[in-house]
């Protein structure tokens, strides 16, 4: 079982607010990554980081930002949420090992509905 | 083309069935294949990785073909807990996997 951890699991917060999509792993896991995938749609991956101050964009443009100042922590944030934003937002880890990719384990998502 | 192709289903299959589901891939320097299981509102939650020679997990069997490219997955004897949409995914590069948009499966009484 993957000790990955998500908080919160259900948000739902008004337009404009400031929000912060807490992720955390105890497995020493150097990469990180943050998905957001709609009900009955694809993961899309929007931002990811392989280790410590590192951080990148992912494949789908996100008015997100994430830091990465300790391995076990990569929380989002949204600076001014919007409806559109409504969405499961998932955390995932692996490790930096010998083969090309790593399976990735998932934390459980944070449900967010902005209104 | 997508990076990843998958049939989105469902796949409706009486229990005790075998059921497989096929997964193409466009990158043919892809080296990591993996399955995930998702249940509904829930996180993808890792079935299996993919092995050049194929490898077996109990009632699942997952195959590669980097001929074609594509990765299969097989479930024998079909139960009512296995109803689910199985992922595929496979490395984009060394830092990135790219997921399919899954298969459904409904295994039915």
């Amino acid at each position: 079982e993957a000790d990955i951890y998500q908080t919160p699991r259900y948000l739902v917060i008004g337009t404009g607010k400031k929000i912060t999509l807490e992720c955390s792993q105890t497995m020493g896991h150097d990469k990180m990554y943050w998905y957001q995938q709609d009900p009955g749609m694809e993961l899309h991956l929007i931002h990811y980081s392989y280790g410590v101050n590192s951080t990148e964009k992912g494949d789908l443009s996100s008015e997100s930002t994430v830091s990465r100042i300790r391995t076990e922590h990569f929380p989002l944030t949204l600076e001014s949420a919007r409806p559109s934003h409504t969405s499961q937002y998932l955390c995932a880890s692996s490790e930096f090992g010998g083969r090309p990719n790593n399976e990735q384990f998932f934390g459980p998502g944070t449900r967010l509905t902005v209104l | 083309r997508k990076e990843v192709e998958q049939d989105p289903g469902p796949f409706n299959v009486p229990e005790g069935a075998t059921v497989a589901f096929n997964c193409t891939y466009s990158n043919s320097a892809s080296q990591s294949f993996f399955w995930y299981r998702q249940d509904c509102r829930k996180e993808p939650k890792l079935l299996m990785s993919v092995y050049s020679s194929g490898n077996e997990d109990g009632r699942f069997t997952a195959q590669l073909n980097r001929a074609s490219q594509y990765i299969s997955l097989l479930i024998r004897d079909s139960k009512l807990s296995d109803s689910a949409t199985y992922l595929c995914a496979v490395n984009k590069d060394f830092q990135k996997l790219v997921f399919g948009t899954g298969t459904r499966l409904l295994v039915s009484p």
